[in-house]
């Protein structure tokens, strides 16, 4: 399978409790995201990485999450302090930079998140 | 604040019907445009990008740009209950960043 992965799918935590989430994009793949899906919405963009710079983050990436790509491969999301608002579906995707098809982004399985 | 606007639905048609799914968008600087599909648990699963003016068609799938109306629509020929699901319209620009719509309910009862 060479789409993107991504792992936990499903997390149940405790609120207060610290979470992460990797994601693995298209070995290809030079641009990595991060986005947030609750139920009814559209995805909403919380952060993305060329390569390792990240290169961008959302207002809604408060100070309790943080992204990191190390080496630019694989990434993680970390939630700190979980509240029951946290409570989602994270989805990440990638895309290859370069004209106007970079910017099409695949999407992997999404990690669901519920805060208990 | 760049938007995308979707009619959330849900939009019934009867199998075998052309379904039409409508999206406006604010920002005149957009470049690329996407179709999603979407089941009910699962993440988005792209159907098709467009990037000039006019209709793009892939299988029963054809998407229509206008951006001097800044408006772009997925038609979906001879619909099948397979294809219910929610659509989610994205937009993008020079940020590359993707700005998704909240997206449209298509119910395709037979």
């Amino acid at each position: 399978d060479t789409g993107v992965s991504q792992n936990p799918r499903h997390k149940i935590t405790k609120r207060g409790q610290n979470v992460t989430f990797r994601c693995d994009p298209i070995s290809e793949h030079n641009r990595l995201y991060w986005y947030r899906q609750t139920l009814g919405q559209g995805p909403e963009f919380l952060t993305y990485f060329q390569n390792e710079a990240q290169l961008e983050k959302s207002r809604l990436l408060s100070d309790r999450f943080s992204a990191e790509r190390p080496k630019g491969s694989f990434s993680t999301l970390e939630i700190q302090r979980t509240e029951q608002g946290d409570s989602a579906m994270y989805l990440c995707a990638s895309s290859q930079l370069g004209g106007l098809s970079g910017n099409t982004i695949y999407f992997g399985e999404g990690s669901w998140l519920t805060v208990v | 604040q760049k938007e995308v606007e979707q009619n959330s639905g849900p939009l019934s048609v009867p199998e075998g019907a052309i379904a039409s799914l409508n999206c406006t968008y604010s920002d005149r600087g957009s470049q690329s445009f996407f179709w999603y599909r979407q089941y009910s648990g699962k993440s988005p699963e792209l159907i098709m990008s467009i990037y000039s003016n006019g209709d793009k068609e892939d299988g029963r799938f054809t998407a229509q740009l206008n951006k001097a109306s800044q408006y772009v629509s997925l038609l979906i020929r001879d619909s099948q209950p397979s294809d219910s699901a929610t659509y989610l319209c994205a937009v993008s620009g020079g940020s590359y960043i993707p700005t998704f719509g909240r997206g449209t309910s298509l119910i395709v009862h037979p």
